[in-house]
């Protein structure tokens, strides 16, 4: 992607793994979403972090965002093969409608 | 399960047919978006509104894509001359308010394949 950028685009994994996706963005934002998209389905958001809060976790997920590197991390604990998606971290820039995805990271969990 | 309509789900265009796609936002959303997800996953944006006004779009768009978002009536997406390269999933998506702090609700996509 131009504006930033996933480091690993797929993972393969056994079921009961943990498991940590990490995205880097090149443009200045105070708020990081992920998405997760299951095959022929729309993406839909798991959780938003915003700069003052570092670290947010929703169950079995936990987001991370440092804005002095800008990049964020987002980690599953015991993974579950219906955790099979494709996961994109989302930001937007200050002042701008548009929200720019990474280029995903593709996660198998196998049972 | 999704909030946003989408229809149809798939269309199959030869070169130069037009193509077009509707949505129906979330009830209450006025911010509608469409993007373009290619077979690599990367996703581009296309347009988006508040209403029924254009609040941003991409050159692309203003050439051979049109867009609207008509009061009452469902949003839509239009190709009108298709090209190889248009072939993707076309996802619209709708929120409450702006993108930086506020959760978009994707429909499942319209497929579109242009032979």
């Amino acid at each position: 992607s131009q504006w930033g950028e996933e480091n690993l685009q797929a993972l393969s994994i056994q079921e009961g793994e943990d498991v940590t996706m990490n995205c880097s963005y090149k443009t200045y934002t105070t708020v990081v979403q992920w998405y997760r998209q299951k095959s022929g389905k729309g993406p839909a958001q798991l959780i938003l972090i915003r700069s003052n809060e570092r670290e947010k976790r929703s169950g079995r997920l936990r987001a991370t965002l440092d804005t002095s590197s800008q990049s964020s991390s987002l980690s599953i604990t015991g993974t579950l093969a219906t955790d099979t998606a494709v996961y994109f971290c989302a930001w937007a820039s200050s002042g701008s409608w548009q929200l720019i995805f990474g280029s995903g990271t593709q996660l198998t969990v196998m049972p | 399960n999704s909030k946003v309509i989408q229809t149809p789900r798939y269309l199959v265009k030869g070169q130069g047919q037009k193509a077009k796609m509707r949505c129906i936002p979330e009830k209450g959303h006025p911010v509608v978006f469409w993007y373009q997800q290619n077979k690599n996953n990367e996703f581009k944006f296309l347009i988006n509104f508040q209403n029924q006004e254009v609040l941003q779009q991409i050159d692309m768009t203003e050439k051979r894509f049109s867009a609207e978002c008509p009061s009452n009536s469902p949003c839509s997406l239009e190709i009108q001359s298709s090209e190889a390269g248009d072939s993707a999933l076309y996802l619209c998506a709708s929120s409450l308010e702006g993108v930086s702090g506020n959760t978009l609700y994707f429909g499942e996509g319209s497929r579109l394949i242009v032979v």
